[in-house]
């Protein structure tokens, strides 16, 4: 069977310092991957995915980053952190593009950058 | 451009009995899919179920089932027999054929709020 994991599980980091979330995705090969921020009350807001290893599209323009070294290893990154980075970041994966392809998650990321 | 709207923001349901969480969309694609997930308090979005849009029978798995009206662009979905720990949000979302170069995201609603009292 497939999982998904994601870490760090929490995370509180200042303003302008680095930040770097990996999601691993086991069971499965060539998935598409799938970073997500959930503010607080509200619903998922999709930030990049990526179809192959050093593959990534960009849905919202930011200060953050993504990465794909490795087919099943999917990493999130800053330079320097906002207070707007704060949030929760969800990674998910899916065997394909097709909408008939559900897209499952991991446990989350909280970050609070103050 | 598509758009999922949940319009109950927190609802009651007395446990043991069935519950309907409201579920329109908008979109101007024939083929999509329809999604409802379960965030419970720890965080992670837990997948329940899927519809298709050109599936003629309401999707049913366990206690979960959608109803789907494709004319009035509705996904409700129904949970029967509520437990205690059905208590959780629960979001809409939907995937379509992709707009703007997207693979196919899924687009999601602001979620509800299901408090299953004892």
């Amino acid at each position: 069977s497939q999982t998904i994991h994601q870490w760090p599980a929490t995370l509180v980091q200042p303003v302008g310092s680095p930040l770097s979330l990996e999601c691993t995705v086991e069971g499965t090969s060539n998935p598409n991957l799938y970073w997500y921020r959930q503010a607080a009350g509200r619903g998922l807001q999709l930030l990049f995915y990526s179809v192959g290893i050093g593959q990534i599209s960009s849905e919202v323009p930011q200060n953050l980053s993504a990465s794909r070294p490795q087919d099943r290893q999917f990493i999130l990154s800053s330079k320097k952190l906002l207070l707007s980075d704060s949030g929760f970041y969800l990674c998910a994966w899916s065997r394909g593009v097709s909408n008939r392809e559900t897209q499952y998650f991991g446990p989350g990321t909280r970050l609070l950058v103050l | 451009a598509q758009k999922i709207t949940q319009t109950q923001p927190g609802m009651f349901v007395q446990e043991k009995e069935a519950v309907t969480l409201d579920c329109t969309y908008d979109t101007s694609d024939q083929s999509y899919g329809l999604f409802w997930y379960k965030q419970p308090s720890s965080g992670e979005m837990i997948f329940l179920i899927y519809q298709g849009s050109y599936d003629e029978q309401n999707a049913t798995e366990g206690r979960y089932s959608l109803n789907f009206q494709k004319a009035r662009k509705s996904a409700n979905l129904v949970i029967s027999a509520s437990q205690l720990g059905d208590s959780a949000m629960y979001f809409c979302a939907m995937r379509g054929l992709g707009y703007g170069g997207s693979q196919g995201n899924l687009i999601f609603g602001k979620g509800t709020k299901l408090s299953v009292k004892p």
